[in-house]
């Protein structure tokens, strides 16, 4: 079975902060790894993705990920948080095929000013 | 030139009723999806279908019926609607079956009253 676990509900940063938001996976197969955000009220849109090759990933809004096989993680990280970033960022895992894609629950960034 | 759209956005409704949510993809894609994302955010899916045939159908009761007329939509059918039917659900699209990546509709808050 697979799972992933997104720690911290909630963070908190100021603004021109690193981000960190952290992501754990579990998989008995090679996965494939997503991060979405999701702003208030709308759909979840892809940040970056995963699948093979380089295992740092940049993505849209200045935010990258690396995989790190040995420490089953895949987390995000900005290094200055801007205030249009304050959403929901959810952490996910495909390692079934055929799109069965397991979301972790969700961390809330909030930036202060 | 909305590439998933969710119609309503917004449903409350009764106990016991029959509601319809409808998805339409203009992306060409051929695998489209419905997810359901409870009050605390996690988000599961429900169904896939690929082409309009069902290809996903995870653990879910019965009365709620999808439908695929052609591969740009697919329509979510709830018979006897329940309090804990509450969600928000989200429509999403990927190229085909064993595409990474999904994209995402804005999302039908359902309310059950």
């Amino acid at each position: 079975a697979q799972s992933v676990t997104q720690l911290g509900s909630h963070v908190s940063v100021s603004e021109g902060a690193l981000v960190l938001l952290r992501c754990n996976y579990s998989s008995s197969v090679p996965p494939y790894l997503f991060w979405y955000v999701q702003y208030p009220n709308q759909g979840l849109q892809l940040l970056l993705k995963y699948t093979t090759g380089a295992t740092l990933v940049k993505g849209i809004n200045g935010f990258e990920a690396e995989f790190k096989k040995s420490e089953t993680s895949f987390h995000l990280t900005k290094p200055s948080a801007h205030m249009s970033d304050a959403a929901e960022y959810f952490c996910a895992l495909n390692s079934g095929g055929y799109q069965k894609v397991t979301f972790g629950t969700g961390t809330k960034l909030q930036v202060i000013p | 030139d909305t590439a998933v759209s969710q119609t309503p956005k917004y449903l409350v409704t009764q106990m016991g009723n029959d509601k319809s949510i409808k998805c339409e993809q203009n992306l060409g894609h051929d695998t489209m999806y419905w997810y359901k994302q409870d009050s605390k955010k996690f988000l599961k899916i429900m169904f896939s279908y690929n082409n309009k045939e069902l290809i996903i159908n995870e653990t879910v009761p019965n009365r709620f019926s999808p439908k695929s007329p052609d591969k740009a939509h697919l329509n979510l059918h709830i018979n006897s609607l329940e309090l804990g039917d509450s969600a928000v659900y989200f429509c999403a699209s990927s190229l085909n079956r064993l595409e990474t990546e999904a994209f995402f509709g804005q999302g039908t808050r359902l309310t059950v009253v």
